[in-house]
């Protein structure tokens, strides 16, 4: 069973404020991505990663960034929210090997006033 | 990502009913995954298939991967209420990435 975490659930922010949204996983997946969602719409890549120290943008251009320090962690920054920031963002990991199934976390909604 | 297209957008099922979904693309995907997502929740892998031709079961639920490896449906037999939902079709077409569908919304009808 997938065990990857994702912090805050549900987050409502003023417009400038930077925040982080964090992502684990136990899993010692090498590899992790981070989708956005509209609600009901279809998910898009805006970040991945392949391993610790290789970050890469994905098919959605994002303000957001990204880092990749440890093999277990893949936090997501936006450095001053708007609301057009506002979405359902969903982390993902998969093993280095085998077909590519991604596990997701519970996903942050964020809320940009 | 590669453009998927899945069908229908939305349904209403009736408890019992069998339903179908179906994912197809002008691209060749590798694998194909689909995916059932609760509100407020992250998507859960269903299915995966591996190969063109292949069909493969989960419980009530069944899959197969199209042999031209382009399209793939979802069948879900006999269908009880905890069946709504969104569902994802997925495609890999490399080492990293998936392309997801828009999703079908599976409703229970009154």
């Amino acid at each position: 069973e997938a065990d990857i975490y994702q912090t805050p659930r549900y987050l409502v922010i003023g417009t400038g404020k930077k925040i982080t949204l964090e992502c684990s996983q136990t899993m010692g997946h090498d590899k992790m991505y981070w989708y956005q969602q509209d609600p009901g719409m279809e998910l898009h890549l805006i970040h991945y990663s392949y391993g610790v120290n290789s970050t890469e943008k994905g098919d959605l251009s994002s303000e957001s960034t990204v880092s990749r320090i440890r093999t277990e962690h893949f936090p997501l920054t936006l450095e001053s929210a708007r609301p057009s920031h506002t979405s359902q963002y969903l982390c993902a990991s998969s093993p280095r090997q085998g077909p590519g199934e991604l596990f997701f976390g519970e996903g942050s909604r964020l809320t940009v006033l | 990502g590669q453009q998927l297209n899945q069908s229908p957008q939305s349904m209403f099922i009736q408890e019992g009913e069998d339903v179908s979904m179906n994912c197809t693309s002008s691209s060749i995907f590798n694998t194909w995954l689909w995916y059932k997502q609760d509100p407020g929740e992250g998507p859960v892998l269903l299915i995966a298939l591996y190969k063109a031709g292949e069909l493969t079961s989960n419980g009530r639920l069944t899959a197969q991967f199209g042999i031209t490896r382009k399209d793939s449906f979802l069948n879900i037999s006999a269908s009880i209420p905890s069946d709504v939902g969104i569902y994802f079709c997925a495609g890999r077409y490399n080492d990293y990435k998936l392309s997801f569908g828009a999703g079908t919304t599976v409703t229970v009808r009154a």
